[in-house]
């Protein structure tokens, strides 16, 4: 049963636009959620978080948006840069001491 | 920057061998995990620790064993390889409070490929 969805294998924008991913989750429990960067051959980077009190959280060209009744966050990137093309996982934290995991959305910034 | 390193980064064995994954963190983190993860699917929980001489499974039933003796050290073992452990394992630590965010640094992963 995976608790961390992100349904979006992949996506594909052009420079200079907005990247929009997107995570659902179904455990109401959780009390953060996280945003890792994935380059090939590395292992995540943090990128951005958002406490389960929180609707919002913005950090430069990073926003992460949270909805709690419709237990679904997102992350938008703007403007989109080619250096921002990754795999992003959503991860969410059950007591501050466990991240559970989605299996990643690829973005590909086209120049 | 995180401190936190494996190695190897890549290891293709033979079924059978038994092999060590090693990780090392110098942050002083009481916290460390071993992720699994196969081509693109999530990050599977398989080992965490919350200190020296403190180990627990995680979600993902794995036949790897792991130990903490140094709070800096966390390795992971497999006795004898099959080729369904060939994955990448992603070693990470946190800082052990109580009131953080659960971020976790990520080591660059170990890839194993068992023949």
């Amino acid at each position: 049963d995976q608790q961390v969805k992100q349904n979006s294998p992949s996506l594909s924008v052009q420079e200079g636009r907005i990247s929009i991913l997107n995570c659902d989750y179904t455990n109401s429990m959780f009390d953060y959620f996280l945003w890792y960067k994935k380059y090939p051959a590395e292992g995540p980077t943090f990128l951005i978080s958002i406490s389960s009190i929180k609707d919002k959280n913005e950090d430069g060209r990073f926003t992460v948006f949270l909805n709690k009744s419709a237990k679904h966050l997102s992350l938008h990137i703007v403007p989109s840069q080619p250096g921002d093309s990754a795999v992003y996982f959503c991860a969410a934290s059950l007591s501050s001491y466990k991240l559970i995991f989605g299996s990643g959305t690829r973005l590909l910034v086209r120049p | 920057e995180a401190d936190i390193y494996q190695t190897p980064r890549y290891l293709v064995i033979g079924t059978g061998k038994k092999i060590t994954l090693e990780c090392s963190q110098t942050m002083g983190h009481d916290k460390m995990y071993w992720y699994q993860q196969d081509p693109g699917m999530e990050l599977h929980l398989i080992h965490y620790s919350y200190g020296v001489n403190s180990t627990e499974k995680g979600d993902l039933s794995s036949e790897s064993t792991v130990s903490r003796i140094r709070t800096e050290h966390f390795p992971l073992t497999l006795e004898s390889a099959r080729p369904s452990h060939t994955s990448q394992y992603l070693c990470a630590s946190s800082e052990g409070l109580a009131e953080n965010t659960g971020e976790l640094f990520f080591g660059e992963g170990s890839r194993l490929t068992v023949l």
